[in-house]
């Protein structure tokens, strides 16, 4: 069965950066784009990027344009998110989806979300 | 600001009908793109209930139903039931931005 795995908890500094991972088993990893979407507390899903983890092609929003960083490793079927020049504002939940098919499409698998808070 | 509109809430008894609505433009729900609809419980990752507008994933039960008109879309649940509590999300594309977009989500309630 499809599972998206992501890495543990994280809790950051104001200035660092934060690498979240996403594991995919149960389907051709390379067949398939994965977004990243994150949540903080108690407000609304808000879309990052994604990536075409057969080329890697990417597509970040403009509110993290230059800050987010996706990419993907074939051999590991891993996805990864890194967000740099943290502040307070970033704490949330960071979830990885899979798109059922190509990036406009619906997201019909989620990892289980990693929680990243940033506090000095 | 989400550039898909969402009621903040609704709320219905066991048994009844309630809808969601999800107003977008011409640029994200008015074009080719499709609507999809989420439920969130609490603590719990999105799962997706409603694809390409109007389709119901393996397991989604039927109580659930979606429609797209013109620039907006609308989520259906009848039969209410009290695990239908949750937070609901519209989600489509935005051909102006380039950028997947979310409805603000809407906290459904029942009585």
């Amino acid at each position: 069965q499809v599972q998206l795995v992501q890495s543990g908890a994280e809790v950051k500094t104001p200035g660092a950066s934060v690498k979240v991972s996403c594991k995919a088993s149960g389907y051709t990893f390379t067949s398939y784009v994965i977004h990243w979407v994150r949540q903080a507390p108690g407000q609304r899903l808000e879309w990052m990027g994604w990536i075409d983890a057969g080329n890697g092609d990417t597509k970040y929003s403009q509110r993290f344009q230059g800050r987010v960083t996706i990419a993907r490793d074939t051999s590991a079927s891993t996805v990864y998110m890194d967000l740099s020049s943290l502040r307070s504002e970033d704490t949330a939940v960071y979830y990885c989806a899979r798109a059922n098919g190509g990036y406009y499409h619906a997201l019909n698998y989620w990892g289980q979300g990693t929680l990243v808070t940033v506090s000095s | 600001q989400s550039v898909l509109t969402q009621p903040p809430s609704v709320s219905g008894a066991p048994g009844q009908r309630v809808t969601i609505s999800c107003t977008g433009s011409s640029s994200n729900i008015g074009t080719v793109y499709d609507v999809h609809w989420y439920q969130q419980l609490p603590g719990t990752a999105p799962k997706l209930l409603i694809s390409g507008n109007n389709n119901r994933p393996s397991g989604v039960p039927d109580r659930f139903s979606g429609s797209k008109s013109g620039t907006s879309a609308s989520l259906a649940i009848t039969g209410l039931q009290a695990e239908d509590e949750a937070d609901y999300y519209c989600h489509s594309y935005d051909s102006s931005l380039g950028a997947v977009i979310f409805g603000g989500g809407t906290k459904l309630t029942v009585l």
